[in-house]
């Protein structure tokens, strides 16, 4: 049906405070990923699920982010103690075979962070 | 060896010319080279890819050419409109691979 959502769209907040952005994958597609654009910027990797695992978090800047998937559906990844450079649009991605990135990913739309 | 380096940052074209977006890599272990589209506020869509085993792929107005010894990938966008204008990312991955290597991103403008 519907395409990758995520909420919120945008997202101001405080620095040192947590932060929670969902994403809904397209419903059937076992792998999801997270990616991280700062301003005129390309994508930059954080985590890629297989199902409710997580075989690559390589892509995680820092321990102050996580992320967790559940029911081999939505997705949250949680930046806790924001810091400025945080700021960025985070993408959410999800396709129907995970092992091999050559299959499709279809984005959603991104949620803005910005960090005060 | 995990970039991929995308050139020009910006490109301005008139309205039926060619747009041509470069790339090149290091890691000759990829095997997999789309190009994504993004439109202002919309998340990147896929628009057409390739892999190393074809020197050429097109798709409408949409062309990739591959030089697999010089390591370099471009696109080719024929009879350019205003609706083309958006940020083209090109990308590689490896087999059995989790994650697409993104170039840093090219803006395109068609003037009318």
């Amino acid at each position: 049906g519907a395409g990758v959502s995520q909420s919120p769209s945008n997202k101001v907040t405080e620095k040192g405070k947590d932060v929670e952005l969902r994403c809904d994958p397209i419903s059937g597609h076992t792998a999801l990923y997270w990616y991280r654009q700062r301003l005129g910027q390309g994508l930059e990797f954080l985590i890629y699920f297989q199902g409710n695992s997580a075989p690559d978090k390589s892509g995680l800047p820092s321990d102050r982010f996580s992320a967790e998937r559940t029911g081999e559906s939505v997705s949250t990844l949680t930046i806790q103690r924001t810091q400025q450079e945080d700021s960025a649009v985070y993408l959410c991605a999800s396709s129907l075979v995970g092992t091999g990135a050559s299959y499709e990913q279809y984005f959603g739309p991104g949620t803005r962070l910005t960090v005060t | 060896q995990q970039q991929v380096k995308q050139s020009p940052q910006s490109l301005i074209v008139q309205k039926g010319g060619i747009s041509i977006i470069n790339c090149a890599y290091e890691n000759t272990a990829f095997d997999y080279f789309p190009w994504y589209q993004q439109f202002p506020g919309k998340g990147p869509a896929l628009l057409i890819a390739i892999r190393p085993d074809v020197s050429e792929k097109k798709e409408g107005r949409f062309t990739i050419s591959f030089n697999k010894s010089a390591k370099q990938f471009s696109l080719h966008i024929m009879d350019s409109q205003p609706g083309d204008s958006a940020t083209y990312f090109c990308a590689a991955s490896r087999p059995s691979a989790s994650k697409i290597i993104f170039g840093s991103g090219t803006r395109l403008s068609i003037r009318p």
